[in-house]
């Protein structure tokens, strides 16, 4: 089946340490994309890549690293200096502009809490 | 600068009818959506509309496009307690950068 995989599901991790999230998918997509979910605030744009071993910051990068050494993964680095960690995290995937209607396709999420 | 605005909250009973509504900001939007988050889960698309169009029918969805007053709208019809989840709406302007609305939770009661 294709799709988008993340995880873990949920991750705790203690203040002052970098955590990487894992996101995978089988779907051939070109481009990949990282969001952050907080109640009430809707998605906002972390990261995204369109293409193999490049990628751009999103509306709100800092504190955060992501590498696309291969087309299939977008792992994202959530590090020590992000200040208010805690969220639910998104990952997802589209074809590139000039598909039919450029849907993205999400992953389950992961939930990532700071103790 | 794009920008993309949903009430929040919006409850109904079993069996009638949900609106939720959208306004947009970015005249030049080319696929607007409506995107469904279950509890704990992902987005899945719902629904999408070309902005040539005015309405789109999908069984118990209807989709309402006003690009002049820049306002999209979702109705399900005979709303179940299965629908309930959060709604987003989103636009594309033909890139691949999508802008989401905050999300409209829409609660059913039985």
């Amino acid at each position: 089946d294709g799709g988008i995989t993340q995880s873990p599901k949920y991750l705790f991790r203690k203040e002052g340490q970098n955590v990487t999230l894992s996101c995978e998918q089988n779907l051939n997509h070109d481009a990949m994309y990282w969001y952050r979910q907080d109640p009430g605030q809707g998605l906002r744009l972390i990261y995204y890549s369109q293409i193999v071993n490049d990628f751009q910051k999103g509306d709100i990068a800092e504190g955060y690293s992501v590498s696309r050494e291969k087309k299939e993964s977008f792992p994202l680095t959530v590090t020590s200096a992000q200040k208010n960690p805690t969220a639910f995290y998104l990952c997802a995937s589209s074809m590139i502009s000039g598909s039919s209607y450029n849907e993205q396709f999400f992953g389950p999420g992961t939930r990532l809490t700071v103790l | 600068g794009e920008d993309v605005e949903q009430s929040l909250f919006l409850s109904v009973r079993e069996g009638d009818s949900s609106v939720i509504n959208c306004t947009y900001t970015d005249s030049s939007s080319t696929y607007l959506y409506w995107y469904k988050q279950e509890p704990g889960a992902g987005l899945q698309l719902l629904t999408y509309i070309f902005s040539n169009m005015d309405m789109k029918q999908d069984q118990r969805l209807t989709v309402l496009l006003n690009k002049k007053d820049k306002h999209l709208s979702l109705r399900i019809a005979d709303t179940q307690t299965g629908d309930s989840a959060i709604y987003f709406c989103a636009e594309n302007t033909g890139g691949f950068k999508t802008i989401f609305g905050a999300g409209t939770r829409l609660f059913v009661k039985a």
